[in-house]
């Protein structure tokens, strides 16, 4: 089945330091990547869509320029999470979307902001 | 899209069936039904989806009421691999993003 990739499953950094997650689509090509985030004992919230070659579009609440989306290409998105502090800490997850394909997600990645 | 409801929390035997129902009230005819489940520490995993008749996998069904305002998603051995939080998700055909609910938290004891 289709597979979604997310690198990766753990990281632990210190304040200030940026954070680069990338997410691919394995076996399919993803017209739209979604960025989540989940805190503990919480749901998950959509924090932004990009479809490859676009700009992502932002949830509200969700600054632009502290999480920088990248999807270059059909298989792969990128989330920088900038200047990262110890309040980003938190799950996150990507998930793609292809043509006449449900929507799948990666095994998430932990951030730990020290 | 329209909203869902869903018990917080529900538990089960090994190898017993589970239906974990769903309601949704206000779901529209272009309203799509969608399941997906967490397991700990993981992303959310696809279970079944379908819009008016009832759907089989090999992981689940998916039974659908007449009137569409509930659904029930029947998985027919439940197994210690089956406890996770699963996600009743309506999302109509021109959405895209799925919004997660709270979800059921489902227990399986041996």
């Amino acid at each position: 089945g289709a597979v979604v990739s997310q690198h990766p499953s753990r990281v632990i950094c210190k304040s200030g330091t940026s954070v680069k997650i990338e997410c691919r689509s394995l076996d399919f090509q993803a017209t739209t990547m979604f960025w989540y985030r989940q805190f503990p004992k919480q749901s998950l919230m959509l924090m932004a869509t990009s479809n490859e070659g676009s700009k992502a579009t932002y949830e509200q609440g969700v600054e632009k320029d502290k999480f920088l989306i990248n999807h270059a290409s059909l298989t792969l998105s990128t989330l920088t999470v900038t200047s990262a502090h110890p309040e980003d800490s938190s799950f996150y997850i990507c998930s793609a979307k292809g043509q006449q394909q449900p929507q799948h997600f990666g095994d998430g990645t932990r951030l730990s902001i020290l | 899209d329209a909203k869902t409801t869903q018990p917080n929390s529900m538990e089960s035997n090994e190898e017993e069936p589970v239906h974990l129902p769903c309601n949704h009230s206000t779901i529209s005819g272009t309203d799509y039904i969608h399941w997906y489940r967490q397991l700990p520490s993981q992303g959310p995993e696809y279970v079944i989806h379908g819009l008016t008749s009832n759907v089989n996998n090999r992981m689940a069904s998916l039974a659908i009421a007449e009137d569409r305002k509930s659904s029930t998603l029947i998985l027919h051995r439940a197994t210690l691999r089956d406890a996770a939080v699963y996600y009743c998700i309506l999302r109509d055909r021109s959405g895209y993003a799925l919004n997660f609910g709270k979800g059921t938290s489902l227990l399986v004891t041996p």
